[in-house]
């Protein structure tokens, strides 16, 4: 059956440090993968999406790669602050347009000043 | 960018009633709606795919006649919890998405407690 795994431990760095999750899947070859901040009690809010053909993405300080041979995703935050502690979501999706989205367990990640 | 509205944002109700929960979606129109459940903790699950003017999809599972959904506007969709049981109690999600792009707005989640 489809997997995607995320961390399931809470994820503790310090501010100004990267931080790294991981989302691997099995069982499952998606057109696209993208990734999701959920704060608590809210919903998930749009952050990136990589494609099958792209190995990595960047928008500020946020950078996703892709590997489909290791069906495998990093998120890395560079700089992080306080204000990125959040749960963050991968999902994975198939084809084009309107497509239904399998999402990840989330990692819940802990910024300390 | 888009915005998707939810409400309410809480609703406490005695088990055996049912309660109805709205997904708007504000500055856009979407023809197509999803609709989520969250345990503590755990993932997002789909439940159903909204159509505008036409019956919901629902995924493997999920009790059509105990979700109700209803999608009568390009603009609206909503979710019935119909004669509500504890086990309902959860936290329920819509999301929109965003047209020709595989990306998805969500709303902001309403939490439903069944007392």
């Amino acid at each position: 059956s489809q997997k995607i795994e995320q961390n399931s431990e809470a994820l503790n760095i310090q501010e100004g440090k990267t931080a790294t999750l991981t989302c691997n899947y099995t069982n499952y070859s998606p057109a696209y993968l993208q990734w999701y901040r959920q704060d608590p009690g809210r919903g998930p809010v749009f952050l990136l999406l990589i494609r099958e053909n792209e190995k990595e993405k960047r928008k500020e300080r946020l950078k996703v790669t892709f590997d489909t041979t290791l069906k495998q995703s990093l998120f890395h935050i560079t700089a992080s602050q306080p204000a990125d502690s959040a749960t963050y979501l991968c999902a994975l999706g198939r084809g084009t347009g309107f497509q239904k989205l399998v999402f990840g367990t989330g990692t819940r990640l802990l910024v300390s000043p | 960018g888009a915005v998707v509205s939810q409400h309410p944002s809480r609703v406490i109700c005695k088990s055996g009633t049912s309660v109805k929960i709205e997904c708007r979606s504000l500055d856009f129109q979407a023809t197509t709606m999803f609709w989520y459940r969250q345990f503590p903790k755990k993932s997002l699950m789909l439940m159903a795919t909204s159509n505008e003017g036409s019956k919901a999809t629902y995924e493997q599972g999920v009790e059509k006649d105990k979700f109700l959904i209803n999608h009568a506007s390009l603009t609206l969709s909503t979710l019935t919890v119909t004669s509500a049981h504890p086990e309902d109690s959860s936290f329920y999600i819509c999301s929109a998405p965003d047209r020709g792009k595989e990306t998805q707005y969500f709303g902001p989640g309403t939490r439903l407690l069944v007392l």
